[in-house]
């Protein structure tokens, strides 16, 4: 079974400050990546997805993503953050052989101070 | 609808009743799934359906829970004899495609709390 793996579990960052939150997966083969974010309050909509193409993905509200094979790594980042992206965030992936099972990691959660 | 909606928000159980959860996906979505979200956990594939067709449900964690979708739109996710590992929260997503193309498109969720 694939897995992923969210090295931060708790960010915390004053704002302007650059981000960059860590997701490794364990699936060999093609896959497909994404980014969920999740407001305080809110339910879980999607920040950016990879199918294929160009290795670096841009997202709502300035988020951007880079998958980089060689690493099984799919890293988001944003240049400067503000107070209301403070949220909790889930890296997951999926396979275009078995695209019904979405496997997330455990979440980041992201505190912006003001 | 608008979204997908799920009912009901909140609900608490004894120990030992059965519960049913609601998933209303957005009009004319393919796929829906159901995932369960335990505390301080990313969310965990239970079972996913194709229509009315239930395709996939190697997620569900015991013969406790059973999952219907018997006119391809509303599914109810059904938990019987509720213990209390079974305190989460339950998503639902649905998704236009049945296709390696699948972007979920969540509801907010149940929260189940057995006591």
């Amino acid at each position: 079974a694939q897995s992923v793996s969210q090295h931060n579990h708790h960010v915390i960052l004053s704002e302007a400050a650059s981000l960059e939150l860590g997701c490794n997966y364990s699936y060999g083969g093609t896959v497909n990546l994404f980014w969920y974010v999740q407001y305080p309050g809110q339910h879980l909509q999607l920040l950016l997805k990879y199918f294929s193409g160009d290795p670096l993905v841009k997202g709502i509200k300035g988020f951007e993503a880079e998958f980089i094979k060689s690493k099984f790594s799919f890293n988001l980042r944003k240049p400067s953050v503000q107070w209301s992206d403070t949220a909790e965030y889930f890296c997951a992936v999926n396979s275009p052989y078995n695209f019904n099972k979405f496997y997330f990691g455990s979440g980041t959660k992201l505190n912006v101070k003001p | 609808g608008a979204g997908v909606s799920q009912s009901p928000r909140y609900k608490v159980a004894k120990r030992g009743q059965d519960v049913a959860l609601r998933c209303d996906p957005i009009s004319g979505h393919v796929s829906l799934f159901w995932y369960q979200q335990a505390l301080g956990q990313g969310p965990e594939f239970l079972t996913y359906f194709q229509n009315e067709a239930q395709l996939d449900k190697s997620g569900l964690p015991s013969d406790r829970f059973f999952a219907e979708r018997p006119e391809g739109s509303v599914s109810t996710l059904k938990i019987q004899r509720t213990q209390q590992e079974d305190s989460a929260v339950y998503l639902c997503a649905s998704s236009s495609t049945g296709s390696g193309a699948n972007v979920l498109t969540f509801g907010a969720g149940s929260r189940l709390t057995v006591l």
